[in-house]
């Protein structure tokens, strides 16, 4: 099976834009979370879908936003960049919503200017 | 909210030596799961060793075990026989068995692997 794939691997943006990112997860797998990887505050939950309905959200601004669609592939999106998203963005994927093991993608590194 | 506290930033273990990764959490649930994953300089994230808080035996994937004490909540990772693919950052991750995908993830240890 193929993995968990993102799309763009690489982007560079400039503040106030805004941005969307693509996670197509593991053939079958219907979760999909998102997490921020940054050297200052390491790995942080962003949100989950399941089944095209947001299931748990971490604490970011309402700048970050995400949808899954039917065929369990989702996007995120963030509004009016800041600096400060600089980041690298990692997709992961598990079966369910309750199957515990999650498996990543390789990410999307983001570049605010 | 649950914290995984991993105290060593980077640590460093000779080829075909042994090497142990620690790492604690904080909870007041009692059941959950634990993860070790690795992130190569390529980024992707790989699963190494999963365990189940409920039971008591340690998880073995081939050359990685753990220790893990929950009464300690304490969850090391062992890496024996050392090679230089091991070469990476490691992540302990919590994930509560509430339901729901949401990790907390420790800060990471960089792992070196000398020649």
């Amino acid at each position: 099976k193929a993995g968990v794939t993102q799309t763009p691997r690489y982007l560079i943006k400039t503040r106030g834009q805004q941005v969307t990112l693509s996670c197509s997860p593991i053939s079958g797998h219907r979760s999909v979370s998102w997490y921020q990887q940054t050297p200052g505050q390491g790995l942080q939950f962003l949100f989950e879908y399941f089944s095209e309905t947001q299931r748990n959200k971490g604490n970011f601004p309402g700048r970050f936003s995400g949808r899954q669609f039917s065929n369990s592939r989702s996007e995120m999106n963030v509004s009016t960049l800041e600096l400060g998203d600089s980041a690298l963005y990692l997709c992961a994927s598990s079966l369910g919503h309750t199957q515990e093991t999650q498996y990543f993608g390789p990410g999307t590194r983001l570049l605010v200017l | 909210a649950q914290t995984v506290t991993q105290s060593q930033p980077e640590m460093s273990v000779q080829e075909a030596e042994t090497v142990t990764l620690s790492c604690t959490y904080d909870t007041s649930e009692s059941d959950y799961y634990l993860f070790w994953y690795k992130q190569p300089p390529s980024r992707q994230m790989i699963l190494v060793i999963r365990q189940e808080a409920y039971k008591q035996q340690n998880a073995t994937e081939n050359r990685f075990s753990v220790n893990f004490q929950k009464a300690a909540k304490s969850f090391s990772l062992k890496i024996s026989d050392s090679q230089l693919g091991d070469a990476a950052m490691y992540f302990c991750a919590y994930r509560s068995a509430l339901g729901g995908n949401q990790f907390y993830f420790g800060t990471g240890t960089s792992l070196t692997v000398i020649p």
